[in-house]
């Protein structure tokens, strides 16, 4: 089975950019999304495409891909940004999801 | 805007098969797009189950596939997942989402249902 591969959690400071990695086997080859999900609450798409950004998904919210690994990244980060964030992709007509990173805003 | 809205039983009982559907508003399902089922266990990470498109053509992950049925009710504008032979790993909450024809992300999701498997 296919699988998506990222890091448990991620800390940053207010203001600051946060990272996060989502690797796997011929990634590069398709297409990345992320999503955020806080507490009880349902996920948000905020980057389909590797980088395009949803219409009302701030600009701090910017996606990239350098070969088989996918990069989300927050830039000026703030507390209301402290969620779990999933990535996603799709291999042979199944959607996979990465284990999620919980980034925690200190 | 387009809505979605789960719904379905809590709790179901070891062996069973747990039902739940999806009520979508704002949007003619039998327009296009892929309506999609995905869980999430207590604690854990996103798995998809299943996907239909108006068409009635379907995918499923395979892990869940002999389990899985999901279907559609154009008529009533919403559409359904059925899994049989239910256990305790079948506890999670319970999203639906749409997905654009041909594309690769889902990008409206229901609030989700927590379904628990006990006794």
């Amino acid at each position: 089975s296919y699988d998506l591969t990222q890091p448990p959690s991620v800390s940053v400071s207010p203001g600051q950019t946060a990272s996060i990695t989502c690797s796997g086997d011929t990634l590069g080859n398709r297409y990345a999304s992320w999503y955020q999900q806080k507490p009880g609450q349902s996920p948000v798409l905020v980057i389909y495409h590797d980088n395009k950004r949803p219409s009302g998904i701030p600009e701090r919210f910017s996606g990239s891909k350098s070969g088989n690994t996918a990069t989300l990244t927050i830039s000026g980060t703030q507390a209301m940004d402290e969620a779990e964030y999933h990535c996603q992709a799709w291999d042979s007509s199944t959607a996979v999801f990465g284990g999620g990173t919980k980034v925690t805003v200190l | 805007q387009v809505q979605l809205q789960e719904s379905g039983p809590g709790l179901v009982k070891p062996s069973e098969t747990l039902s739940l559907t999806c009520a979508v508003s704002g949007y003619s399902i039998s327009s296009g797009y892929y309506w999609g089922w995905i869980r999430q266990p207590p604690g854990k990470g996103l798995e998809w189950i299943a996907s239909i498109y108006h068409s009635g053509n379907t995918h499923y992950n395979p892990s869940l596939k002999s389990r899985v049925t999901i279907s559609m009710d154009t008529s009533r504008n919403q559409f359904s997942l059925r899994v049989s032979s239910v256990t305790a790993a079948d506890t999670a909450v319970y999203f639906c989402a749409r997905l654009p024809t041909g594309d690769y992300y889902f990008d409206s999701w229901g609030q989700g249902t927590l379904v628990t498997v006990s006794s």
